[in-house]
């Protein structure tokens, strides 16, 4: 069984610091992996997809990478601001026609970035 | 994009009355749909998996009379909530996959809060 960690649980930042928020999950077998935000009583916002063949991608400020073998991925977020103050949730997207393209989610990784 | 429309976005209901969430896909023909739920400062949790014209895949622990699902046609699911108690109040999301091969994009509805009193 798919099982997802996100560490840490939280983490408080001052403005404009670099972070990495981690993912790590117990099955290689899939996919693709993807990095979600989630704004308190929100729906999710998606911010990067990684497929199982490539390392990492990246958007604006965000950088996803994927490590398959190993079952870790990361998510570095660059001169953090107030406004990426949010949960985010790592994915894994299941392989094979059984498990039917679920995503399996982490716990989540609670970010308050301090002005 | 592709958008995936959840209604209502809140609803509170009293103990022992049934709720109905519906979760539609706009512009594409969703062929399967997920439910999820989240309780206050955790995670997602797969509840079920809905299949147009069948019936739903239910996860290990969820009761499926509890909670009904059906996926009549390939645009609407809708998870109804029976006889709610307050430990149903949770956060409800939905998630719609094109139609086409099992690794097509996934696009989440905006959520529903359910508050039972």
């Amino acid at each position: 069984k798919q099982e997802v960690t996100q560490i840490p649980a939280a983490l408080s930042v001052p403005e404009g610091e670099n972070l990495v928020l981690n993912c790590s999950f117990t099955d290689s077998a899939i996919y693709n992996l993807q990095w979600f935000r989630q704004d308190p009583g929100k729906g999710l916002t998606s911010l990067l997809l990684i497929q199982s063949s490539q390392r990492e991608q990246t958007s604006g400020r965000l950088n996803a990478s994927l490590d398959k073998s190993s079952g870790r991925s990361t998510l570095y977020i660059a001169a953090s601001q107030p406004g990426d103050s949010a949960t985010y949730l790592c994915a894994v997207r299941m392989l094979g026609s059984s498990n039917t393209g679920k995503l399996i989610f982490g716990q989540g990784t609670t970010l308050q970035v301090k002005p | 994009g592709a958008v995936v429309s959840q209604h209502p976005s809140r609803v509170i209901c009293k103990s022992g009355t049934s709720v109905k969430i519906e979760c539609r896909s706009l512009d594409f023909q969703a062929t399967t749909m997920f439910w999820y739920r989240q309780f206050p400062k955790q995670s997602l949790m797969l509840m079920a998996t809905s299949n147009e014209g069948s019936k739903a895949t239910y996860e290990q622990g969820v009761e499926k009379d509890k909670f009904l699902i059906n996926h009549a046609s390939l645009t609407l699911s809708t998870l109804t909530v029976t006889s709610a108690h307050p430990e149903d109040s949770s956060f409800y999301i939905c998630s719609a996959r094109d139609r086409g091969p099992y690794n097509s994009p996934l696009h989440f509805g905006n959520g529903t809060r359910l508050t039972v009193t």
